[in-house]
């Protein structure tokens, strides 16, 4: 399958600063994206989505980007809490690929406090 | 989103053994999935689970290796087989509903074979 890398593996950041996380995929084909967020013991939490047709999509404290131009999507954290802290996966499903999803290396993210 | 548990949540197997996982959903699903996490890893889908049919396996993965079922609409299970300590890892389903593309995960089963 493609691809999907990020460029930080590891994140450190104050608590109260913003965040952000990138992501870079490899298929200009693929047309739906998910932030997954990883604490330790527990399995991947969705926190935001966005599909091909939008470059910005907005949640609670969260915002993702996506730049098809250049293929890279980034995770927007604002004013991180130590709660924040885990390894966050972006993920690419690829055009009618039955959903399967490609996901990234992973990025942990610690919150100073 | 669904309520996704695994059984068990955690197990030490002796090499040579097998153990299978169950992942069971409170509501009907559209599609099941199994995922490998290793240690420090991301994931890696092992296959799909269809239905009522033979299980869709991504390359690297063997339905002899990793045998799943999928009897019904809210149940899957992924035995691992005659396992060694390489097949060490937390292994994840995941589902999605009708109509949409997310897939929310299951807590996962932290596996370690001696």
């Amino acid at each position: 399958g493609e691809s999907v890398g990020l460029h930080l593996p590891t994140l450190s950041v104050q608590e109260g600063d913003n965040s952000i996380i990138n992501c870079a995929y490899s298929n200009s084909a693929s047309d739906y994206f998910i932030w997954y967020k990883q604490e330790s013991g527990k399995g991947p939490q969705f926190i935001i989505d966005i599909r091909s047709n939008m470059d910005k999509r907005q949640g609670q404290r969260v915002t993702v980007l996506l730049n098809k131009t250049v293929k890279h999507l980034s995770l927007q954290i604002a004013a991180t809490q130590p709660g924040d802290s885990a390894v966050y996966f972006c993920a690419e499903t690829l055009n009618n690929a039955g959903n399967m999803l490609t996901f990234g290396g992973g990025t942990r993210l610690m919150v100073k406090p | 989103s669904a309520v996704i548990s695994q059984k068990p949540s955690r197990d030490i197997c002796q090499r040579g053994t097998s153990l299978t996982i169950q992942c069971q959903v409170d509501s009907q699903v559209t599609m099941m999935f199994w995922y490998r996490q290793q240690p420090g890893q991301s994931l890696t889908l092992i296959a799909t689970a269809n239905q009522g049919s033979e299980a869709t396996y991504e390359s690297g993965f063997v339905i002899d290796k990793f045998p799943i079922s999928r009897p019904n609409l809210t149940f899957s299970t992924l035995t691992v087989s005659n396992m060694s300590p390489e097949d060490s890892s937390i292994y994840l389903c995941s589902v999605t509903g009708q109509g949409t593309d997310t897939q929310y995960f299951g807590p996962g089963t932290r596996l370690t074979v001696l």
